[in-house]
């Protein structure tokens, strides 16, 4: 079975400063990556997501993340955050053979939190 | 503009009692999955369909929950009976297999249940 690591809970970080929010998956066949967003009260958005080609895959928001394959990593970075970038990330995989194929397993999220 | 739409939005019922949650999916996705979000536990995937059968339910407590999709414009999520514990914000997303896994799930505002 596939799982995700999301190694921060909680990364605080001062306006326009970057920040990396660091995502490691275990999976023993091919997935596809996935970065959502969610905002208080709402459901989740997709950021990016990593399906082929490049690993360097540029989402919204001035967001970016790298898969890696070897370190079976794919972090979300970006260069300069603002206020209403201050929500929960969560990193998620998806499948593509075996028994569980075609499904969506997500981290416990990281709460990024954006000060003046 | 497509969306999926979860019925109700909010939810409080008295221990014991019966809970049904609905799911619209966005028409022409062909997978339906099923989440229970809470602080402790994260984004806990209960359940996923595929053309409308069930693929995975080992996420959910069988005795109490039970998932269905009687067609495809809707999927339902029953608690009987419901107890304090199931208090959570279940979601509802729905994608499409492409290439052997789900290349984006889309996200419904959520349940919000309170068991008293």
């Amino acid at each position: 079975a596939q799982s995700v690591t999301q190694l921060d809970s909680q990364v605080p970080v001062f306006e326009e400063a970057p920040v990396e929010l660091r995502c490691n998956y275990s999976s023993s066949v091919s997935v596809y990556l996935f970065w959502y967003v969610q905002y208080p009260n709402q459901g989740l958005q997709l950021l990016l997501k990593y399906l082929s080609g490049s690993t360097l895959v540029k989402g919204i928001n001035g967001f970016e993340a790298e898969f890696n394959k070897s370190q079976t990593s794919f972090h979300l970075r970006k260069p300069s955050v603002h206020i209403s970038d201050t929500a929960e990330y969560f990193c998620a995989v998806s499948t593509l053979y075996g028994g569980s194929q075609g499904n969506l397993i997500f981290g416990k999220g990281t709460k990024l939190s954006v000060k003046p | 503009d497509a969306r999926v739409t979860q019925t109700p939005r909010h939810k409080v019922t008295e221990m014991g009692q019966e809970v049904t949650m609905r799911c619209q999916p966005i028409l022409g996705h062909n997978t339906v999955f099923w989440y229970r979000q809470t602080m402790m536990q994260g984004l806990e995937l209960l359940a996923y369909f595929r053309n409308r059968a069930p693929l995975d339910d080992s996420g959910m407590p069988k005795d109490r929950f039970s998932a269905e999709m009687p067609d495809a414009t809707l999927a339902t999520l029953k608690i009987q009976p419901s107890e304090p514990r199931d208090s959570a914000v279940y979601f509802c997303a729905s994608g499409s297999l492409f290439g052997g896994g789900i290349t984006e799930a889309f996200f419904g505002q959520g349940t919000r249940l309170t068991v008293v």
